[in-house]
């Protein structure tokens, strides 16, 4: 049974397309997040949500928008993709503040031409 | 802002030697410190963390990590790697009074030779 489960795995899409990815937990975890790993590995947090409401969220183009329609779920559309947005998009849950650490999905390789 | 740095980027072992890899961050008040690994074409998975209590904590896989408050420092190490350890590996730090955020140090990437 995969605790965070992130779909497709890999996304390839042409510039200005739209296009979405959904993360999925099954751990009864409170707290989800969207992270974005670059091609030189750095990690960043994108978006935050708690019970299903916004509490972070970093600086990113308003291109992306997080929905989570429950706390379950939390999926990431992006809007008129553009080449830098092409890297591994990580999805991860945790309990509270996420002081015991995240659990994070197998990512997704999104890949912009 | 909090911060973490991982001096060391790119690390190049052979099997049976030592590994220490740095972390360092920049906040002063109460922290919870983690170590991650990612192998190729892997998601991230928690190696060790340190919340309270002994300094010198003890993970997966044969790895440990010392937590020195006053270096604010929590260094990974193991006695002897393995080509099986061939990751990237990245320090993590979460304030204990900053809300849910995990921030990630930029990650040291281990290649062990066999």
């Amino acid at each position: 049974d995969t605790a965070v489960s992130q779909t497709p795995k890999y996304l390839v899409t042409q510039m200005g397309n739209d296009k979405s990815i959904k993360c999925e937990q099954n751990l009864g975890h409170d707290t989800m997040y969207w992270y974005k790993q670059d091609s030189k590995k750095f990690l960043k947090i994108m978006f935050s949500y708690n019970n299903k409401e916004l509490i972070i969220n970093e600086t990113v183009p308003n291109r992306f928008s997080p929905k989570s329609p429950d706390k379950a779920h939390l999926n990431l559309h992006i809007n008129s993709l553009e080449l830098g947005d092409s890297a591994v998009y990580f999805c991860a849950s945790s309990f509270g503040t996420g002081a015991n650490g995240y659990t994070f999905g197998s990512g997704t390789r999104l890949t912009v031409v | 802002a909090q911060s973490v740095s991982q001096h060391n980027h790119h690390v190049i072992l052979s099997e049976a030697a030592s590994l220490e890899l740095g972390c360092n961050y920049s906040y002063g008040g109460t922290v919870n410190l983690f170590w991650y690994v990612q192998y190729p074409g892997q998601h991230l998975q928690l190696l060790l963390k340190y919340f309270s209590g002994d300094p010198l904590v003890k993970g997966i896989k044969g790895f440990e990590a010392e937590f020195i408050k006053s270096k604010f420092s929590f260094n990974l190490r193991k006695p002897s790697v393995q080509w099986s350890d061939t990751a990237e590996y990245f320090c993590a730090v979460n304030q204990n009074n900053a809300g849910n955020m995990l921030t990630f140090g930029g990650g040291t990437r281990l290649m062990v030779k066999p």
